[in-house]
């Protein structure tokens, strides 16, 4: 079974500029999460897609994030102008169905620098 | 705010010891707890979740909680190298889907 992919894997980009980040997530899996650590600071939750729709993306920071999962497939994470404190590293996950005895498959995860 | 507090290490522990990590959380309303690994440059990987108060052992890992006093621990048993990672706390909130994570505790294993 192949797990959650991201990519890129690393972005380096300028001040101003747009970024687009993905998530494949395991095949089957309606839950797919999106996630950021920053440097020095916890992992912290940014939205949860249960297929197409966006469930909960309370932990999004403002409104240069902006998250779809078209089909409910993949998913993009697009920041738009990106900022210095968008620096860090953007973690995707998914899961079949949330229960007591599961956790998340992260993948590995996009880290990305905005210069 | 709810919040998940690791002791913040570096924690260091020759090969075969015991390494103990601890993990506090605030919100009472948590129900499920998890503890994932995180190799340098990795995905952080789930090696264990407890969610009712007492043990929990899977090899050489056993999951602690009591819910009383707020508190999950982890135990690694005979303790390699190949341990040697970011350990990360983590609890749900009682949301079922939305993970507060600790900001982790770098473990190293000394041969």
């Amino acid at each position: 079974e192949a797990g959650v992919t991201q990519f890129p894997s690393h972005s380096v980009i300028e001040k101003g500029q747009t970024v687009t980040l993905r998530c494949d997530p395991i095949s089957g899996h309606d839950n797919l999460y999106w996630y950021r650590r920053v440097m020095g600071k916890e992992i912290k939750f940014l939205l949860h897609f249960v297929k197409e729709s966006k469930q909960d993306e309370s932990g999004m920071p403002n409104n240069r994030f902006l998250a779809e999962r078209t089909g409910g497939t993949y998913s993009t994470l697009k920041v738009q102008p990106a900022e210095l404190e968008d620096s860090g590293v953007y973690f995707c996950a998914s899961s079949q169905e949330f229960g007591r005895s599961y956790g998340y498959t992260f993948g590995s995860g996009t880290r990305l620098t905005v210069v | 705010q709810k919040e998940v507090e690791q002791n913040s290490g570096p924690l260091s522990v020759p090969e075969g010891a015991i390494a103990s990590l601890n993990c506090t959380y605030s919100d009472r309303g948590s129900q499920s707890f998890f503890w994932y690994r995180q190799y340098s440059g990795k995905s952080p990987e789930l090696i264990m979740s407890i969610y009712s108060n007492g043990d929990k052992e899977d090899g050489r890992f056993t999951a602690q909680l009591n819910k009383a006093s707020q508190y999950v621990s982890l135990l690694i048993r005979d303790s390699q190298p190949s341990d040697s990672a970011t350990y990360l706390c983590a609890a749900d909130g009682g949301s079922n889907y939305k993970l507060t994570f600790g900001k982790g505790t770098l473990l190293t294993v000394n041969p």
